[in-house]
């Protein structure tokens, strides 16, 4: 049974550019969540979506946006991307809306900004 | 602003000895609460969900919560090298308009052969 799948696994991209991330959550799991891990620091929450409709959103600028589409996937946007976006971007998926029984995440994307 | 605070670390201890990891909490209704293992460079993993005050185990491992004192621990008994890595407390607030975790920075635990 697939994991949390996210893709691209690592991605290297110049300041004021749009980055695309993507996410195909556990089968039969309907929310999905978007974290930003910086080095050294815990994942900060960014983005929740259950049933396709935004449940939650971090404090994070409206550079960032996220959907998710009736298979469940989901895509998180970044646009006008600045140095410090730079971080480990972590998608986890659950069966439930909420904290219950608890998120897997996937191995991350590693975006790099120069 | 809702908070969770965990001692940064490095905790060091050696090969069989206990780890006690903790983690405090600044949000009264919080009412789901899991441990995290990070190993350098991978994503997290979770190894322990706690939803009501006591004692929760699971082989090696214990987690306590004491929601009066707003506290969360992780103890690994038998501790091996395997073990080295971050833990991560994280919190939910479940039960509200939002699921979301709030995590710590993580303890780094190292266990020396």
């Amino acid at each position: 049974d697939a994991g949390v799948t996210q893709s691209p696994t690592h991605l290297i991209k110049t300041r004021g550019q749009h980055v695309t991330l993507r996410c195909s959550p556990i089968s039969g799991h309907k929310s999905v969540s978007w974290y930003q891990q910086v080095l050294g620091q815990g994942p900060q929450f960014i983005f929740q979506y259950y049933e396709k409709e935004e449940r939650g959103r971090g404090n994070f600028p409206d550079r960032f946006s996220a959907r998710q589409f009736p298979n469940y996937s989901s895509e998180l946007n970044v646009n006008a991307l600045l140095l410090g976006d730079s971080a480990l971007y972590l998608c986890a998926s659950s069966s439930s809306g909420g904290g219950i029984p608890g998120y897997t995440f996937g191995s991350g994307t590693r975006l790099t900004v120069v | 602003q809702k908070e969770v605070e965990q001692n940064s670390g490095p905790l060091s201890v050696p090969e069989g000895a206990i780890a006690s990891l903790n983690c405090t909490y600044s949000d009264r209704v919080s009412q789901s609460f899991f441990w995290y293992r990070q190993y350098s460079g991978k994503s997290p993993e979770l190894i322990m969900s706690i939803y009501s005050n006591g004692d929760k185990e699971d082989g090696r491992f214990t987690a306590q919560l004491n929601k009066a004192s707003q506290y969360v621990s992780l103890l690994i008994r038998d501790s091996q090298p395997s073990d080295s890595a971050t833990y991560l407390c994280a919190v939910s607030d479940y039960g509200g308009s939002q699921g979301n975790l709030i995590f710590g920075k993580g303890t780094k635990l190292s266990v020396k052969p």
